[in-house]
């Protein structure tokens, strides 16, 4: 069965640079959520878009933002990088809310800031 | 806010041997799901058990069984005949009953299952 896909699954920056990350959900997929995993950390939920629009959102800094596409596909844009954003990006999927619906998560992206 | 706490950074358990994990948590609502996510060293999530919080019967899959305290909110995690595949970190989980929602995570708790 499809996943979630994110890329790139690791990423290595420097200080103030840029990165974008990308997440592509289960085909009929219309929910999708980041959280964000410090080292030895819980994760901690970003953003969620439903259907192309901002459903929630979370402890997520001014310096990032996202959005979903009309394949509801989902980018992360994060810019000057600092060395605190260093962790663990999730991204998950589900499909659309009729009642409880289970969130599949993506393997991840590692970026690492230097 | 919805919060979740486990207490127990660390556990450990002989293989084959029974293991509880514990989770408490805090909400006003009365219709919510709590999960088990098991993270192994490769840092996927896998969800491990899900407990619906209007029923009463715990839910039990496989190994892997819950015992639900609605009243006391608690919610703690039984992985019998423990297995060395079992040892990961595991993290408690709290959701709205509303549709798609956030997970609130509980701080893990890290599993080793000792040969």
């Amino acid at each position: 069965a499809a996943g979630v896909i994110q890329s790139p699954r690791h990423l290595i920056k420097e200080k103030r640079e840029t990165a974008t990350l990308k997440c592509y959900p289960i085909p009929r997929h219309d929910t999708v959520y980041w959280y964000q995993q410090g080292p030895g950390q819980d994760p901690q939920f970003l953003i969620s878009f439903y259907e192309k629009m901002q459903s929630d959102k979370g402890s997520i800094p001014d310096r990032f933002s996202a959005q979903q596409f009309s394949d509801y596909h989902s980018e992360l844009n994060m810019s000057s990088l600092e060395l605190g954003d260093s962790a663990l990006y999730f991204c998950a999927s589900s499909p659309p809310p009729r009642g409880y619906t289970e969130a599949f998560f993506g393997q991840g992206t590692r970026l690492t800031v230097v | 806010a919805q919060t979740v706490t486990q207490s127990q950074p660390e556990m450990s358990v002989q293989e084959a041997e029974t293991v509880t994990l514990s989770c408490t948590y805090d909400t006003s609502e009365s219709d919510y799901y709590l999960f088990w996510y098991k993270q192994p060293p490769s840092r996927q999530m896998i969800l491990v058990i899900r407990q619906e919080a209007y029923k009463q019967q715990n839910a039990t899959e496989n190994r892997f069984s819950v015992n639900f305290q609605k009243a006391a909110k608690s919610f703690s995690l039984k992985i019998s005949d423990s297995q060395l595949g079992d040892a990961a970190m595991y993290f408690c989980a709290y959701t709205r009953n509303q549709g798609a929602q956030k997970l609130v995570f509980g701080q893990g708790t890290r599993l080793t299952i000792n040969p």
